[in-house]
């Protein structure tokens, strides 16, 4: 099985920052990859699909990249709604399996 | 509005039995697969299973496999995760999930609240 692995685990950082947070792949995979933003005590929240597709009602400072074994969030211009934990995940459209990464946590500086 | 609805948090002694509820509304119930997914206090998401409430297809993650049963009242746009004998180690928030495209084993655009389950003699 692929597993997920983010870094980096913990992410310190201002209003007005620009971050990344890599996810990679324990091997090669498809573009199947989405990430989610989980403020404290909330349901998950899907930010990107597919890699790069911007979820409707996701502002476009969040984008996402990569292919093969890395991939990344990055999300421009930090807002105070921002600090959070963010997922990546693993989906397979024609086969039920959904793989999460361990999460990373945003916190401000 | 499209939602998903899980029913409250519960609290439990170990041995005993429970049957938690994610009710749909808004949306075609029956199109859309639904999944659960854990999350222990403090960690990350894990995918436990997911049921076809259209005609009870029902798949599980192998690790979890046999822990519990995911179920579905297609009548009611209703579907269930039990438990016949908690542990401890059940302790934990519990969301359902839609993928976000109709059949399609996709990411997950729509959630439920999360039900709390809190298993301790």
């Amino acid at each position: 099985d692929i597993q997920m692995t983010q870094s980096p685990s913990t992410l310190s950082a201002s209003v007005g920052d620009r971050v990344t947070i890599t996810c990679r792949a324990s091997q090669s995979m498809s573009t199947w990859l989405a990430w989610y933003q989980q403020r404290s005590g909330k349901a998950p929240k899907l930010l990107i699909y597919q890699t790069s597709s911007l979820e409707s009602g996701v502002p476009s400072r969040f984008s996402g990249s990569g292919s093969g074994t890395e991939f990344t969030l990055t999300i421009s211009n930090l807002q105070p709604d921002d600090f959070a934990t963010y997922y990546c995940q693993r989906y397979k459209s024609y086969s039920p399996e959904w793989t999460f990464g361990q999460g990373t946590k945003v916190e401000i500086k | 509005d499209v939602q998903l609805v899980q029913s409250g948090a519960e609290v439990k002694k170990p041995g005993e039995s429970l049957k938690i509820s994610c009710k749909g509304s808004g949306y075609s119930f029956t199109s859309y697969w639904i999944a659960w997914v854990r999350q222990v206090p403090g960690k990350g998401l894990e995918w436990m299973g997911v049921i076809h409430p259209g005609d009870s297809d029902t798949r599980y993650n192998p690790s979890f496999q046999g822990q519990a049963t995911i179920s579905a009242d297609k009548s009611i746009s209703t579907a269930y995760l039990q438990w016949s004998s908690l542990k401890a180690s059940d302790t934990a928030m519990y969301y359902c999930a839609r993928p976000r495209v109709v059949g399609v084993y996709d990411a997950f655009d729509l959630w439920g609240q999360g039900t709390m389950v809190t298993v301790s003699s």
